[in-house]
């Protein structure tokens, strides 16, 4: 069965402080990683996608990274509208449709 | 474009009253999945469908029944509300990349 666990649940930072959120996974196979970012009140939107190990994206402050076992999603230097809640799904091979989402990380940022 | 639409936005029903919440895309995607969020549980998959008049259940489809026979839509039908259906639904639609766009959520009580 695919898993996915993002750690930490929560997690407040101060205006400027740099900090890391983990997305690990156990799938059969790897299609591809996606990461959302989600509003209160809004449906998740999609920030990134890696698929294979070693891979790298960026988009201004953020920065996702991929192993054989885990995602990282490294904010620099985050102000408060990067607030939010951030979501990762794996998507397996093989065929199957069906995507599996981390119950995600609660990001305060605050001025 | 649109994107994903979803309508309503809020709703709330009493026990045993049955619903259609409805879902459209003007992306031209051939994958929609319907989405529940409840706090501390992530998202879980209700149904999806890969094309129209193809449907198939996802991680948690009992009391929910879904029917695709437009590519561009995907009505969610309640058949009997249930208090434990009390929610927030969401409809996702994803094209050849997997990445998925959500619609904006209905907020569904039953009391």
């Amino acid at each position: 069965e695919d898993q996915v666990t993002q750690s930490p649940e929560a997690l407040r930072l101060q205006e400027g402080e740099s900090s890391s959120l983990n997305c690990s996974y156990t799938v059969s196979g790897l299609r591809g990683l996606f990461w959302y970012r989600q509003d209160p009140g809004k449906g998740p939107e999609f920030l990134f996608t890696l698929y294979s190990a070693g891979e790298e994206k960026e988009k201004e402050r953020l920065k996702a990274t991929l192993t054989k076992k885990e995602s990282f999603l490294h904010i620099t230097a985050p102000k408060p509208e990067d607030s939010a809640t951030y979501l990762c799904a794996v998507h397996p091979s093989g065929g199957s449709y069906i995507p599996t989402f981390g119950r995600g990380t609660s990001l305060i940022v605050h001025p | 474009n649109a994107g994903v639409t979803q309508t309503p936005k809020f709703q709330v029903l009493k026990t045993g009253q049955s619903m259609t919440l409805q879902c459209a895309q003007d992306m031209n995607h051939e994958y929609m999945s319907w989405y529940r969020q409840d706090p501390g549980m992530g998202l879980r998959l209700i149904h999806y469908s890969v094309g129209a008049g193809i449907t198939d259940q996802g991680e948690v489809p009992n009391g929910y029944n879904v029917s695709r026979s437009t590519t561009e839509d995907f009505p969610l039908r309640l058949l009997s509300a249930a208090p434990s259906q009390t929610s927030v639904y969401f409809c996702a639609s994803s094209g050849v990349s997997d990445t998925q766009y959500f619609g904006p959520g209905t907020r569904l009580t039953v009391l």
